[in-house]
């Protein structure tokens, strides 16, 4: 059972690059998010999906974007990639207002 | 507007002292949840309650609905317990998840 599951776990782009986070759960859970986590601050919703097919926006959604084609996978991605995106980036799912599963995190620098 | 804040943002103790870590939040919740992080690692639930106290070993949770405050109580501390502390509340009407900032943990041995 490997709950959730986010690739890659470390990651440094150049300012401009992009890339993609890929996040996997095996729980069938219809909610799936996306957090970063910076110093002094708590973790701060980006993205989230309440089902397959549909994305909404979070707190800091600006400079991302999210697709949910199949319900087991959630993807992030950066087009332009800047400094201000340097984080670690969280992945969850749960089945709506109880247990939440995170993912290990990612790792990201952006230089 | 929702909010959650969370007391101390720091806590250094000795091994085996009684640690207390508290959450407070702004407006009413349909769930609370006490979340531990480990340097360098990821993030695991510890307890969702809407009322009442749970138990597990030796991390104790309780919440004061009226008074809207939870609170994390650690018995007999280790140092395995180090760590930051995360309470998180899913307000009425809002499935998604606020987080406070978190409480560094450390326990001297």
């Amino acid at each position: 059972n490997a709950g959730v599951t986010q690739t890659p776990k470390f990651r440094v782009l150049k300012t401009g690059q992009s890339m993609t986070l890929l996040c996997a759960q095996d729980m069938n859970h219809e909610y799936m998010y996306w957090y970063r986590q910076d110093p002094g601050m708590g973790l701060r919703l980006i993205h989230y999906s309440v089902g397959e097919g549909t994305t909404a926006k979070g707190e800091v959604p600006d400079g991302y974007n999210v697709s949910r084609l199949k319900k087991q996978n959630f993807l992030l991605g950066l087009e332009s990639a800047a400094p201000s995106q340097t984080s670690v980036y969280f992945c969850a799912s749960s089945l709506g207002a109880i247990e939440a599963f995170f993912g290990q995190g990612t790792r990201l620098t952006v230089v | 507007k929702n909010e959650v804040e969370q007391s101390p943002q720091n806590l250094t103790a000795q091994e085996g002292e009684f640690i207390t870590i508290n959450c407070s939040y702004s407006v009413g919740i349909s769930a609370l949840h006490w979340l531990q992080q480990h340097p360098g690692g990821g993030i695991v639930s510890l307890f969702m309650l809407s009322s009442g106290k749970k138990k597990h070993g030796r991390l104790i949770a309780t919440i004061n609905i009226q008074e809207k405050h939870s609170s994390l109580h650690i018995t007999a501390s280790h140092p395995r317990d180090s760590a930051v502390y995360i309470c998180a509340v899913s307000f009425f009407g809002n499935e998604k998840l606020t987080f406070g900032t978190g409480t560094r943990l450390t326990i001297i041995p």
